[in-house]
């Protein structure tokens, strides 16, 4: 079973309006780390925003706000007031620990896009 | 802070050359680094986990061998692609996470820049 689902086709959204990307996860563990990062056309991966699996508020950096529903294992990304440089591939990646003390990975899901109107 | 650079951006190479990619923190200590390879408008796939001081860890169906990983101190790792063949062309991109920065779950990685090899 893939531990991310992204299965949003590309998306797209008018400039300033708010958008939703969803992210389902599936993992065991009660302890992991839910990440969303932008991957602008030139290929750099950038970080958003974080979110633990204990935290009990949703995340928030700015525009980008996470919408934590743990019960149903989903970690939507909120960008609000869209701009034109957030077009992109969003990618959803999830950590879990590890319990030898190893350094545990970031999985990925498959990434949406993301195309932003004037 | 927390920057990652990752040269060359880009490579271009005949078929059975070497390539070799570099992966610096530059302004922290990363005891450990991972690489991936991305294709186009797909995920990023991990190759392989390096480890300061220590062999790699390379994932299910990725040849040690063809990917050759060292992590000679805390601020760099590089990846030689050895032999390459056409099919090695690909987006491939490290990344680090700080070291001390906390429960390995709850932090970040950090990514370079990446580097897109096309082999002819």
């Amino acid at each position: 079973a893939q531990k991310i689902t992204q299965t949003q086709p590309g998306m797209f959204v008018q400039e300033k309006e708010a958008v939703t990307l969803d992210c389902t996860y599936d993992t065991s563990d009660p302890s992991y780390g839910l990440f969303w990062y932008k991957q602008p056309s030139s290929g750099e991966m950038i970080f958003l925003i974080y979110q633990g699996s204990y935290d009990q508020q949703n995340a928030t950096e700015g525009r980008y706000s996470l919408n934590f529903q743990k019960a149903r294992k989903s970690a939507n990304l909120v960008i609000s007031a869209s701009q034109l440089g957030d077009s992109a591939m969003y990618f959803c990646a999830m950590r879990e620990v590890v319990r030898s003390g190893a350094n545990s990975k970031l999985t990925f899901g498959k990434g949406i896009t993301l195309s932003v109107r004037p | 802070g927390a920057v990652v650079s990752q040269h060359p951006s880009w490579v271009i190479c005949k078929s059975g050359t070497s390539v070799k990619i570099e992966c610096r923190s530059l302004d922290f200590q990363a005891t450990t680094m991972f690489w991936y390879r991305q294709f186009p408008k797909q995920s990023l796939m991990l190759m392989a986990t390096s480890n300061e001081g220590s062999k790699a860890t390379y994932e299910q169906g990725v040849e040690k061998d063809k990917f050759l990983i060292n992590h000679a101190s805390l601020t760099l790792s590089t990846l030689t692609v050895t032999s390459a063949h056409p099919e090695d062309s690909s987006f491939y991109i490290c990344s680090a996470r700080v070291d001390g920065s906390g429960s390995s779950y709850n932090s970040p990685l950090h990514f370079g820049n990446g580097t897109r090899l096309t082999v002819t």
